[in-house]
């Protein structure tokens, strides 16, 4: 099946520096993108939708100079925290839709563990 | 707008006992439905969906009923086990879209 890889699986920083995620999809074409945020036992909230070659849509709510999104390619998109502080610790997931014409299933990346001292 | 209301975890039983995991949902048109589950420190994976009314999802045992009059999709298995263990997410897609709306999701605890 598809395969959606995230880099760094956990991230310590210090508060004030940013952090860059990847996520990746390893065996085929994302033209769509999603990054997710994940509180401690609760439900994801979805941050954005990546789309390549264009501008982030970001949900109500979301900082978008807080939380920048690239989608350069096909297969790869970043999330990058800028200025990171404490409350911005969490689990953060993405996902790719495979935009197969029979199901447009996203596939979903094993989160990144994010500390910010 | 769109939302899913799972039950409240955690969930604990006894192993080769029966679970349901109750999910209602609220959505306009005909939207989809899933079932995504989370093992402990690793991202979601699904489980089953369906797509319209009265469609049945299944796999690994797990089933799940797309119920329109009642708008569930509660997810069921027979005779669980101990690596059953984890979190179970109800989702929906509404029709037309991308996007996902998640449940809170049920944590399932499985003892021997």
């Amino acid at each position: 099946g598809a395969v959606v890889s995230q880099h760094p699986s956990r991230v310590i920083c210090k508060s004030g520096t940013s952090v860059k995620i990847e996520c990746r999809s390893l065996d085929f074409q994302a033209t769509t993108m999603f990054w997710y945020r994940q509180f401690p036992k609760q439900s994801l909230m979805l941050m954005a939708t990546s789309n390549e070659g264009s501008k982030a849509t970001y949900e109500q709510g979301v900082e978008k100079d807080k939380f920048l999104i690239n989608h350069a390619s096909l297969t790869l998109s970043t999330l990058t925290v800028t200025s990171a502080h404490p409350e911005d610790s969490s689990f953060y997931i993405c996902s790719a839709n495979s935009g197969l014409p029979t199901f447009n299933e996203q596939f979903f990346g094993p989160g990144t563990r994010l500390t910010v001292l | 707008g769109d939302s899913v209301t799972q039950m409240e975890g955690p969930v604990t039983l006894s192993e080769e006992a029966f679970l349901t995991i109750n999910c209602t949902y609220t959505a306009t048109g005909y939207p989809s439905l899933f079932w995504y589950v989370q093992y402990p420190g690793e991202g979601l994976q699904l489980l089953l969906k369906a797509t319209k009314a009265d469609d049945k999802g299944s796999n690994k045992g797990f089933e799940a009923t797309y119920r329109k009059e009642t708008t569930s999709f509660h997810l069921e298995k027979g005779s669980v086990q101990v690596s059953d263990s984890a979190v179970y997410f109800c989702a929906l897609r509404g029709g037309g879209g991308n996007k996902l709306t998640f449940g809170t999701g049920t944590q399932l605890k499985v003892e021997l």
